[in-house]
């Protein structure tokens, strides 16, 4: 079974621009949760979405915003880049059965997103 | 909300040393995951363990929840080995949500 597939691996853009990064769960996983990790701030929760809702959300500016398509893929976009969202995106898939479940996250590669 | 701290930040060994890393938690959990981040960035998952021991291979692990402790262990360590370890959990209060640990740098010697 194919595991998390994030893409791009590598992102370079400048100030003031947008970018969109995608995410593909593996199969049969209906959740898709975003995190950001920066040397500063470690690994920050984003959101996360489940059958195309979201059902929590991180202490984000409203610049980050995501969204889930009916086969779980999933994207998130960042609006007027600044040169601190420079880090790596990480996504997970989970089959979350619900609260309190096992909800055992797998996680992708990540994109590397530099802004200049 | 919920705090995760790991002990040691750092750590150095000689290839075939065994080592004990901790993750300490401040309330109740329903999920707590141990991942193992290569040089490439990406999470490998080591366990899913909110409780109980767990072994694999060279590793294992034990979640103390009453307590709100884990410690994953990794015995005859080798190069391969070497990255950062973190410890993962989600709240009772913060469904779908990992809050992560700020990690173990592990570096093994040849």
């Amino acid at each position: 079974k194919a595991g998390v597939t994030q893409t791009p691996r590598y992102l370079i853009k400048t100030r003031g621009q947008q970018v969109t990064l995608s995410c593909s769960p593996i199969s049969g996983h209906r959740s898709v949760s975003w995190y950001q990790q920066t040397p500063g701030q470690g690994l920050q929760f984003l959101f996360e979405y489940f059958s195309e809702t979201q059902r929590n959300k991180g202490n984000f500016p409203g610049r980050f915003s995501g969204r889930q398509f009916s086969n779980s893929r999933s994207e998130m976009n960042v609006s007027t880049l600044e040169l601190g969202d420079s880090a790596l995106y990480l996504c997970a898939s989970s089959l979350s059965e619900g609260v309190g479940a096992k909800n055992i996250q797998y996680f992708g590669a990540g994109t590397r997103l530099s802004v200049l | 909300g919920i705090q995760v701290e790991q002990s040691p930040p750092d750590l150095i060994l000689q290839e075939g040393a065994n080592s004990t890393l901790r993750c300490n938690f401040s309330d109740s959990v329903n999920n707590l995951q141990w991942f193992h981040q290569n040089p490439w960035g990406q999470l490998i998952n080591l366990f899913y363990i909110p409780s109980g021991t767990k072994q694999n291979g060279r590793l294992s692990a034990t979640t103390v929840a009453t307590e709100r402790y884990s410690l994953l262990y990794i015995s005859s360590s080798q190069t391969t080995d070497s990255g950062v370890y973190f410890c993962a959990v989600e709240g009772m209060d913060s469904s779908y949500k990992l809050i992560f640990g700020s990690g173990t740098r592990l570096l093994v010697r040849p």
